[in-house]
């Protein structure tokens, strides 16, 4: 089964740092486009980052392009989005998902909370 | 970057019809797909490429296209259908949600 598991969420300061990792189980992480997708509470689905299916390429939103990098380590199936330079409005539950932009079964994890407050 | 637009709210009464817009230029050069969020749960895909429905989703769900908007159109609504529906296209560079449509089954 293809599961995708998300951790690393938590309370974090204004200006501080966080890295969320999103563990793949069930395929191989490394042959397949990966995104992050964020939720703030009581909102919509905002797309964050994605990276290409060599890791050789990566997309931002506008609203984290410089602030946040988004990588992947093959030896652990695990994709990892490193967010710097946190601001208030980056608080959200953040999923990992596999395949949401070609697939026709797209895979999401269950979200991992990030609050940015004071 | 692009934006696409939906309606926040639609309601309908059980055995009914639910159609949910989205708009956006890129639909004119991308294909949609249509996101199912029940609360907290993370997103089902209920369509893609305009209008194939994938595996497993129950058929009174269809889509459609014309132009710049993208329809969702639930047949015959039932209480389980109640939630929120995010349209959602990608382009080379760039991939975008709609604002979400909170479906209301009276």
């Amino acid at each position: 089964e293809v599961q995708l598991l998300e951790s690393g969420g938590g309370l974090a300061q204004p200006g501080g740092s966080l890295r969320l990792s999103c563990a793949g189980s069930g395929f191989i992480l490394s042959s397949h486009a990966m995104s992050w997708v964020r939720q703030a509470p009581g909102k919509g689905l905002k797309w964050v980052s994605s990276i290409s299916a060599g890791g050789g390429s990566t997309y931002f939103a506008d609203s984290v392009k410089g602030r946040f990098t988004i990588s992947r380590d093959n030896s652990k199936n695990t994709l990892f989005l490193q967010l710097n330079s946190l601001r208030a409005e980056d608080t959200a539950t953040y999923y990992c998902a596999k395949g949401i932009e070609s697939s026709a079964s797209p895979t999401w994890g269950q979200g991992t909370l990030v609050t940015v407050s004071s | 970057s692009y934006e696409l637009t939906q309606p926040s709210s639609v309601s309908v009464s059980p055995g009914q019809t639910a159609r949910i817009t989205c708009s956006g230029d890129v639909l004119t050069k991308r294909y949609a797909r249509w996101f199912q969020q029940r609360p907290g749960q993370a997103p089902v895909l209920v369509i893609y490429k305009d209008n194939v429905r994938p595996s497993g989703i129950p058929e009174r769900f269809s889509g459609s296209s014309s132009g710049t908007t993208v329809t969702l159109t639930i047949s015959g609504v039932q209480v389980e259908d109640e939630a929120d529906y995010y349209c959602y296209s990608a382009a080379d560079n760039y991939q975008v949600f709609g604002g979400g449509t909170t479906l209301t089954v009276l």
